[in-house]
């Protein structure tokens, strides 16, 4: 059964502050990682995606990622109250067309 | 463009009782996918339909039914609702260029 491990938090931040969000996952064959953003009541909303060892960065996000660990992380930079939401971590074994396996989430909440 | 589509945006229903949930894409997108959210268990996915004419289990799929009608649209059918099933069901669409899944607004059931 495959896994993908969250701290449900919440985890609080002040504003401007960096928000580091970490997930684990238990499958080695998995290929593409993904970070989803879900406000409240809201649907998940595609905040980056990673398929190689490495950080990989998109304005204030940078995806993190270690294969070797089995670990993917999110930092947020100048953290803003508009951040505070659920950030989910999901993984796809082989880049193939069965399936996201998520983890329940990080609440985030961003302190003004 | 739309996206991703949705109906009903809410149902209530009464154990026993039969509906079809509707999910359709307009991306042009060959997968589909239909997910659950509960709190505290994160997305879990029910079914999924790799191209026109395919469909497959996911995790949770007891008591769901699919049927992929052509490649816009793709339903989620409970044939006898039970308070277990009450949950808010996202469809979602896979793009091949990136490997990312776009989701739909949801849809929010309760079964009496």
């Amino acid at each position: 059964q495959k896994e993908v491990e969250q701290n449900s938090g919440p985890l609080s931040v002040p504003e401007g502050a960096i928000a580091s969000l970490n997930c684990t996952y238990s499958d080695r064959g998995s290929q593409s990682f993904f970070w989803y953003r879900q406000y409240s009541g809201k649907s998940p909303e595609l905040i980056m995606f990673i398929y190689s060892n490495g950080d990989k960065e998109d304005g204030r996000f940078t995806a993190q990622l270690n294969k070797a660990s089995q670990y993917v992380s999110l930092l947020i930079r100048d953290s803003q109250p508009s951040d505070s939401a659920t950030y989910l971590c999901a993984v796809n074994e082989g880049g193939g067309a069965d399936g996201l396996t998520f983890g329940k989430g990080t609440h985030l909440i961003i302190q003004p | 463009n739309a996206g991703v589509t949705q109906t009903p945006k809410f149902q209530v229903l009464k154990t026993g009782q039969s509906m079809t949930l509707q999910c359709a894409q307009d991306m042009n997108h060959n997968s589909m996918y239909w997910y659950r959210q509960d709190p505290g268990m994160g997305l879990r996915l029910i079914y999924y339909s790799a191209s026109e004419g395919t469909t497959d289990k996911g995790e949770v799929p007891n008591g769901y039914n699919v049927s992929r009608l052509n490649k816009r649209e793709f339903s989620l059918r409970l044939e006898s609702a039970a308070p277990s099933q009450t949950s808010v069901y996202f469809c979602a669409s896979r793009s091949q260029g990136p490997d990312t899944q776009y989701f739909g607004p949801g849809t929010r059931l309760t079964v009496l």
